[in-house]
């Protein structure tokens, strides 16, 4: 049982350049989420899906977009990538209660 | 902005020491829940609590809640090394599908 994997771990991005973040969820979960993490600031929500075929827009949306064509996949794109975005991002799952995290991808934008 | 508040943000205790940390919160919720962040890996969940529920134990952790004050704190009792972290307080909202976090507390417990 893998629970949540994300995919790449490393990512090193030019400003401009764009990339997509896949998570990948075993556990049939309805709910997953999309966060991003900075030294001092905790998580913050980027965007989150409740079910196949749904979005919507977390604490932190601009710049970044997501889609869930697959119950188990739930995607982040960033079309034009900004200094502003490095992160640590994070993604999870869960079925009402209790999330699952993923290990997270640690993306640099020089 | 974000819904919970951790406090304190860092803490450092000696093994065997009590450590308590605080969240409050904005909104009203339908449970609280509490996770652990080891240095750079994804969080896990250690205890969810009910609104209904003021107080919950789960082996060396309590949780308390109280909704008048919209405030819980985490207490880990006799703590070790391996308890080195940081924890985070997390609520979603009523329909439980955000479910958003607090700034965390570090903890730093030495041998």
């Amino acid at each position: 049982n893998a629970g949540v994997t994300q995919t790449p771990k490393f990512r090193v991005l030019k400003t401009g350049q764009s990339m997509t973040l896949l998570c990948a969820q075993d556990m049939n979960h309805e709910y997953m989420y999309w966060y991003r993490q900075d030294p001092g600031m905790g998580l913050r929500l980027i965007h989150y899906s409740v079910g196949e075929g749904t979005t919507a827009k977390g604490e932190v949306p601009d710049g970044y977009n997501v889609s869930r064509l697959k119950k188990q996949n739930f995607l982040l794109g960033l079309e034009s990538a900004a200094p502003s975005q490095t992160s640590v991002y994070f993604c999870a799952s869960s079925l009402y209660t209790e999330a699952f995290f993923g290990q997270g991808t640690r993306l640099t934008v020089v | 902005s974000q819904q919970g508040e951790e406090d304190p943000q860092a803490l450092s205790i000696q093994e065997g020491e009590n450590a308590t940390m605080n969240c409050s919160y904005k909104t009203s919720i339908n449970n609280l829940q509490w996770y652990r962040q080891n240095s750079g890996r994804g969080l896990v969940h250690l205890i969810l609590i009910r609104s209904n529920e003021r107080e919950k134990h789960s082996g060396r952790l309590r949780v308390t809640l109280d909704t008048s004050k919209k405030s819980s704190s985490l207490l880990i009792t006799a703590s070790r090394a391996a308890d080195t972290a940081s924890y985070f307080c997390a609520t979603p909202n009523t329909g439980f599908q955000k479910l958003v976090f607090g700034t965390g507390t570090r903890l730093l417990v030495s041998p």
